[in-house]
């Protein structure tokens, strides 16, 4: 079983609309949550973090952690052109030294 | 404050030939990763250095890859002798501390041909 999972999508969403995107983690003993962006042929870019249950917004991003359902999800409002990417999911385990594990990644596509 | 600096940018070798990246962390980052990305996946660790020691290279292709970290500062990943497989961007990132969210370096793309 992968320890961070994602859907490959790709999503599709016309603009304007509100992206979800979704992860699942194996690994109860989790630590941190973070989503990463990652534009075609570049880096990842860290976008949020979050560390507790509940949401937490930032702009038009909202993060949401439930650690009960090891479920941690990313919202995207009015989500414009700009915003086509791939989405990282990524976690850090106590038992693991802190290192983050990336799930596949979403690939998000924003329709004018 | 200054990124992640990676170099080289792009790279293309032989199967059987050698290859090296190197990187400098974000100054004062104590937390160095290698990490490997195939198209189309996340990126996958290949080591962990905290200051200039080793705290994970579980997933590290020891007989190929080595990895050193001197004087906790800047770092190299060596490749040798490369495969196919190999072909991948290479991405460098450095935290303040375990389990902080990483920076990351612009990658190394790797094509082993």
């Amino acid at each position: 079983q992968k320890e961070v999972e994602q859907n490959s999508g790709p999503l599709s969403v016309p603009e304007g609309a509100i992206a979800s995107l979704n992860c699942t983690y194996s690994d109860r003993g989790s630590q941190s949550f973070f989503w990463y962006r990652q534009y075609s042929g570049k880096s990842p870019e860290l976008i949020m973090s979050i560390y507790s249950n509940g949401d937490k917004e930032d702009g038009r991003f909202t993060a949401q952690l439930n650690k009960a359902s090891q479920y941690v999800s990313l919202l995207i409002r009015d989500s414009q052109p700009s915003d086509s990417a791939t989405y990282l999911c990524a976690v850090s385990f106590y038992n693991q030294g802190g290192k983050l594990i990336f799930g596949q990644g979403t690939e998000l596509s924003v329709k004018p | 404050e200054a990124g992640v600096a990676q170099s080289p940018r792009y790279k293309i070798i032989e199967k059987r030939q050698s290859v090296a990246f190197w990187c400098n962390p974000i100054s004062g980052h104590a937390t160095l990763y290698w990490y490997q990305q195939i198209l189309g996946q996340g990126p996958k660790l290949l080591i962990q250095f905290q200051n200039n020691g080793v705290v994970d290279d579980s997933q590290l292709p020891k007989d190929r890859f080595s990895a050193e970290r001197l004087k906790g500062v800047d770092s190299t990943l060596k490749i040798q002798p490369a495969k196919l497989e190999d072909s991948a961007v290479y991405l460098c990132a450095s935290s303040p501390r375990r389990g902080d969210g990483y920076t990351f370096g612009s990658g190394t793309r790797l094509t082993v041909v």
